[in-house]
């Protein structure tokens, strides 16, 4: 009920960018997309979300098609320890809680 | 500014046995998030509460499981009776104020493992 796939994992390289895409065909007006990761072991980290447009902070970029049927999680310069699982997750407005579906386990390698 | 709480970190207990796991929100933050998370699978929500009050528990077994957040002190999650089933990882989210209606996001713990031998 997670309303988000993802590929289940994704290799990139150190130092290059690593673009993780989301696809949430059903996402209506009133919801949003945010993105966790979940660092081997650890509590989820909130990364970025965006409603529309999209999104910079200094973590990532969230680049939300026109459609918003699908988003990419851009880490501009990938680091070893970026290593985690990754959660694209749509929330709506009027809901208290995220859920969280089966992410994409990312591989950054030397 | 501490984050979110969580204690104990490692909780063994024997099949029968009662589990207590606590969670002390961010400071300011008044609503309270508690997650499970299987071996290998992703986070499943189990109840949401503000202070005093359980506003959602559409994810936690209906036996068993109970949660609290008191007026003062931590959220506890509580399993009774503990069967092997109910080893896994339990995390807990805080918020500063309900999500709904909002843009808000939540802040994890570092979790509780709870295994049953």
């Amino acid at each position: 009920d997670a309303k988000t796939t993802q590929p289940p994992s994704m290799d990139c390289a150190e130092g290059r960018a690593a673009n993780l895409p989301c696809n949430h065909s059903t996402i209506s007006g009133n919801e949003y997309v945010y993105w966790y990761r979940q660092i081997h072991s650890q509590g989820p980290q909130y990364i970025i979300h965006g409603l529309k447009n999209n999104e910079t902070n200094e973590m990532a970029s969230l680049i939300i098609t026109e459609d918003r049927k699908s988003s990419t999680l851009i880490l501009p310069h990938a680091t070893l320890r970026d290593t985690a699982v990754y959660y694209c997750i749509v929330r709506p407005r009027s809901n208290n809680d995220m859920r969280f579906g089966a992410g994409t386990r990312l591989t950054v390698k030397p | 500014n501490a984050g979110v709480m969580q204690n104990p970190r490692h909780l063994v207990r024997r099949r029968g046995q009662e589990a207590r796991l606590r969670c002390s929100p961010m400071k300011g933050h008044s609503h309270v998030y508690w997650y499970r998370q299987l071996p290998e699978e992703g986070l499943k929500f189990m109840v949401y509460l503000q202070k005093e009050n359980i506003i959602d528990e559409s994810g936690m077994p209906k036996e068993r499981f109970s949660a609290e957040f008191p007026k003062e002190g931590p959220s506890i999650l509580r399993i009774q009776q503990v069967v092997r089933g109910d080893s896994a990882a339990y995390f807990c989210a805080s918020s500063p104020a309900t999500l709904a209606g909002t843009a808000g996001e939540l802040f994890f713990g570092e979790g509780s493992r709870l295994t049953v031998l």
